[in-house]
């Protein structure tokens, strides 16, 4: 079936440093990805859309300029946390869509 | 806008029992609408879809959901709960063209021995 990679699993990060989050599609190709943030013990809010070869589509709210979105190929996003700081700590999650919906197994950020 | 609203935060069953995880959805459009589970510290795992066919979806791990039009419900259902169910079960919804998917706020499944 369809597998998604997220890496890393973990990061821990200084404020004021940035951090990059990639999304593979591992056997398919996914024309639009999809990147969530979810705070402990709550929903998934969805931060932004990306299709690839355009700019990423953001949610209301969402500080473009602080959470950058490339999705340069049909196989691969990339989510760079930009001067972060400790309200940035999170659980990251994208989706590869396809056929469907294929998460990965998610980033847990945590900036000191 | 399309939305879904999960009603119960945490739902207790002992093991063995039905589990009855209760989802309704707003939607202007024919939706989409998905059951995901997720573990502590884990990305999510596709439980089942409905997506126009079938209004008796049956997922994975003895998971099934009924689509009722009528009642705009999408409630998730298991004969028997078993241990390993104890997660974090998220209803979602979108509009089947292809659109971002929409959570609701997750239920708290706990087994009780």
């Amino acid at each position: 079936g369809a597998v998604v990679s997220q890496h890393p699993s973990w990061v821990i990060c200084k404020s004021g440093t940035s951090v990059k989050i990639e999304c593979r599609s591992l056997d398919f190709q996914a024309t639009t990805m999809f990147w969530y943030r979810q705070f402990p013990k709550q929903s998934l809010m969805l931060m932004a859309t990306s299709n690839e070869g355009s700019k990423a589509t953001y949610e209301q709210g969402v500080e473009k300029d602080k959470f950058l979105i490339n999705h340069a190929s049909l196989t691969l996003s990339t989510l760079t946390v930009t001067s972060a700081h400790p309200e940035d700590s999170s659980f990251y999650i994208c989706s590869a869509r396809s056929y469907g919906y294929t998460f990965g197994s998610g980033t847990r950020l945590t900036v000191v | 806008a399309q939305s879904v609203t999960q009603l119960g935060s945490h739902v207790s069953v002992s093991e063995g029992a039905l589990v009855l995880l209760r989802c309704n959805y707003s939607s202007s459009v024919p939706p989409y609408l998905f059951w995901y589970v997720q573990y502590p510290n884990q990305g999510l795992q596709l439980l089942l879809k409905y997506t126009s066919a079938a209004t008796l979806v049956k997922g994975i791990n003895g998971f099934e959901a009924e689509f009722k039009k009528s009642e705009t419900s999408f409630h998730l259902t298991k004969p028997s709960a078993h241990m390993s169910d104890a997660a974090e079960y998220f209803c979602a919804v979108s509009d089947g063209g292809g659109d971002k998917i929409i959570f609701g706020k997750g239920t708290r499944l706990h087994i009780l021995p």
